[in-house]
């Protein structure tokens, strides 16, 4: 399956502190795109990092790629109650249509 | 609020049944994708439509089939109903399918909470 794979699948972390999930994938990508939902909401786009990028900044987001590795990892800084959330990675395998992972369940304890 | 919408939120049908589902896109997006999310399966892609034609196709199910309107709206039509298939269904949009080098950002409706008894 090309199927990425977010890790860990369930995070649980203080207010305050910072978050970090990663997502892997098996074959090369055009793009890597990062998703959030609230539960049983839809998907909210967060950041789209193109293969030829390295890392991208979007407010206390931070996304790396590491092409060589076939995995990002997605940095949430300074965590709030409403980032409780599931965060998915979703590859462009260049078939124009996205793929998404597994999700990673994050909790912030207030 | 993303500007696409679905209808309806919730359905509750029994084994066998047909149904319909309606999104549509923001203004402006020529690309309607379904999706179907379950505890089991996670997000599957089904469909995706652009400008009226069917532009790629995933894990749909032969007795699934959608199509997209002249005025863009899209719908996805679910028969013969299982148990299997009570899912959430999302619909999404996005200006076209590629942007640049990939694919574009895409934009999620609520979705449709679908039960099938």
């Amino acid at each position: 399956s090309q199927q990425g794979e977010e890790d860990p699948q369930a995070l649980s972390i203080q207010e305050g502190e910072n978050a970090t999930m990663n997502c892997s994938y098996k074959t090369s990508i055009n793009n890597l795109q990062w998703y959030r939902q609230n539960s049983g909401r839809g998907l909210v786009h967060l950041i789209l990092i193109r293969s030829n990028e390295r890392e991208k900044h979007s407010g206390r987001l931070r996304v790396t790629l590491d092409t060589s590795k076939k995995s990002s990892s997605l940095l949430i800084t300074a965590s709030r109650a409403a980032d409780t959330a599931s965060y998915f990675c979703a590859t462009d395998f260049g078939n124009e249509k996205l793929t998404f992972g597994t999700g990673t369940r994050l909790t912030i304890i207030p | 609020d993303s500007g696409v919408t679905q209808t309806p939120k919730h359905l509750i049908t029994a084994t066998g049944q047909r149904v319909t589902l309606r999104c549509s896109p923001r203004s402006g997006d020529l690309s309607v994708y379904w999706y179907q999310q379950s505890l089991d399966q996670g997000l599957q892609f089904l469909i995706q439509y652009y400008n009226g034609e069917e532009r790629a196709k995933g894990n749909i199910l032969e007795r699934f089939s959608a199509q997209q309107f002249p005025d863009l709206h899209s719908e996805l039509n679910l028969s013969s109903l299982e148990l299997g298939d009570s899912a959430l269904y999302f619909c999404a949009s996005s200006v076209t399918p590629w942007a640049g080098e990939g694919t574009d950002t895409q934009y999620f409706g609520p979705g449709t909470r679908l039960t099938v008894l």
